[in-house]
């Protein structure tokens, strides 16, 4: 199965702060990856998809790049609204692993 | 507006089986995958399985297999996944979720948290 590996874990970042988040494929993945937010008691909400398209609705302060077994996901300017818990997802193939562990984003 | 509702929380013994439904409604039932995710207590995201819904077609994670089945009812615009011998590691919340045309998941639902305790 195809292992996805994020970081960092735990990212402290102020209002206003650009932040990026790594999420790495243990074997090619093309441009086959997700990334979601989660806030707490919330279902995950599709930010991202084919590595860099944003989903409709979603701000353009969020933007994803990379292909093969690299990817990030940048916020270009922090708001309240974005300290949450990120995660991207591979969907090469549907398989146990196919979502990273996650990064939460908390107010520094 | 397309939206998958989820049933209700559920507490089961160990060794027991727990069946979870999620129906669909605002878009063609038959014109998606549906998957199932869960997510332990303060724990990270797990892909399960998924269910094709005009065919029934399924595939499982390795570490569910034998345990897991998916089903639906094409009537009722409804997928159930069906967890036995259940562990109290399979406390989580389990989720379904729409594959848009891309493969990610575009609509989730709201989510139904399964207990497992003695």
């Amino acid at each position: 199965d195809i292992q996805m590996t994020q970081s960092p874990s735990t990212l402290s970042a102020s209002v206003g702060e650009r932040v990026t988040i790594t999420c790495r494929a243990s074997q090619s993945i093309d441009i086959w990856l997700a990334w979601y937010q989660q806030k707490p008691g919330k279902a995950p909400k599709l930010l991202i998809y084919r590595a860099s398209t944003l989903e409709s609705g979603v701000p353009a302060r969020f933007s994803g790049g990379g292909s093969g077994t690299e990817f990030t996901l940048t916020i270009s300017s922090l708001l309240p609204d974005d300290f949450a818990t990120y995660y991207c997802q591979q969907y090469n193939t549907y398989s146990d692993g196919a979502f990273g562990q996650g990064t939460k984003v908390e107010i520094k | 507006q397309a939206q998958l509702v989820q049933s209700g929380a559920e507490v089961e013994r160990p060794g027991a089986s727990v069946r979870v439904a999620c129906k669909a409604s605002g878009y063609s039932f038959t014109g998606s995958h549906i998957h199932w995710v869960r997510q332990a207590p303060g724990q990270g995201l797990q892909w399960m399985a998924w269910i094709n819904p005009p065919t029934g077609g399924t595939d499982y994670a390795q570490r569910f297999q034998g345990r897991i089945t998916t089903t639906r009812d094409t009537s009722m615009s409804t997928v159930y996944m069906e967890l036995s011998s259940l562990r109290s590691d399979d406390t989580a919340i389990y989720y379904c979720a729409r594959q848009s045309r891309s493969g990610a998941f575009d609509i989730w639902g709201q989510g139904t948290l399964v207990s497992v305790s003695s």
